[in-house]
C-alpha cells in the first residue's frame, strides 16, 4: 500500500498570504496526485488531477507541482473561503489518501 | 448535471447489516468505476471499496474485505454496499464518487450517508 504523508497538519494564515502545502508518498506516483478541498459539512471537492492541472471551476490562485514521491499545493493569495481541510490522494495503484491539513485563516 | 445521491444509512448494531444505495444521473453510468469513500467522526478520508464500469472487477480495502460487498446495478444507474457484521470502527460517512475517467481522480461526490454502528 502506497502511503500519503501531508504536512503541515495545520497551517493557520492571514487573508492574502501564500499557503503551501507537502503531500509526500511512501513510493513513487509518476504524477499521478490528486488535491482535494473539504469544508465541515460537505463532500470533498476535487481541486486538481494529474499533480498540476486545475478541476473545472477551480480559481487560477490554486496550483499544483511535483513529480514522483513530493508533491505541493499552494495557494497564492488566500480568501477567507480557502478555509478548509485539503487532502491528497494517489490513484496511481489503487486509491489512498493522506490524513489532511487543515488551513485556517486568522 | 451530474447527481449522487446516496441512502441507507442509520442505526445498527455491531454484528449487523446495513445496505447502501447510491442512485446516480447526469452521466453514464456504466462507463465508469465508482467507489464508497468513508469518514468516520473527525477523521480523514478512507478508501472502501470500488467496481469497474462494468462490475466485472472488485476492489477492497483490508479492513472491510470479507465483511463488505460492492456491486452495481447498471440498469438502474445505481451503485450498493452490502456491509455485513459491522463493527463499531465502522462509524463513518459513507460517501459514493464517481471518477473523472479510468485511473483518475473523484470528480463528482454524493452527500454522504451516516452509518453508525453501537448497541
Amino acid at each position: 500500500e502506497i502511503v500519503l504523508t501531508q504536512s503541515p497538519a495545520t497551517l493557520s494564515l492571514s487573508p492574502g498570504e501564500r499557503a503551501t502545502l507537502s503531500c509526500r508518498t511512501s513510493q513513487s506516483v509518476s504524477s499521478s496526485l490528486a488535491w482535494y478541498q473539504q469544508k465541515p459539512g460537505q463532500a470533498p471537492r476535487l481541486l486538481m488531477y494529474d499533480a498540476s492541472n486545475r478541476a473545472t471551476g477551480i480559481p487560477a490562485r490554486f496550483s499544483g507541482s511535483g513529480s514522483g514521491t513530493d508533491f505541493t499545493l499552494t495557494i497564492s493569495s488566500l480568501e477567507p473561503e480557502d478555509s478548509a481541510v485539503y487532502y491528497c490522494q494517489q490513484r496511481i495503484s489503487w486509491w489512498t489518501f493522506g490524513q489532511g491539513t487543515k488551513v485556517e485563516i486568522k | 448535471e451530474v447527481q449522487l445521491l446516496e441512502s441507507g444509512g442509520g442505526l445498527v448494531q455491531p454484528g449487523g447489516s446495513l445496505r447502501l444505495s447510491c442512485a446516480a444521473s447526469g452521466f453514464t453510468f456504466n462507463n465508469y468505476c465508482v467507489s464508497w469513500v468513508r469518514q468516520a467522526p473527525g477523521k480523514g478520508l478512507e478508501w472502501v471499496s470500488a467496481v469497474s464500469g462494468g462490475g466485472d472487477n472488485t476492489y477492497y480495502a483490508d479492513s472491510v474485505k470479507g465483511r463488505f460487498t460492492i456491486f452495481r446495478d447498471n440498469s438502474k444507474n445505481t451503485l450498493y454496499l452490502q456491509m455485513n457484521s459491522l463493527r463499531a470502527d465502522d462509524t463513518a460517512v459513507y460517501y459514493c464518487a464517481k471518477e473523472l475517467a479510468d485511473g483518475k481522480p473523484y470528480d463528482n461526490w454524493g452527500q454522504g450517508t451516516l452509518v453508525t454502528v453501537s448497541s
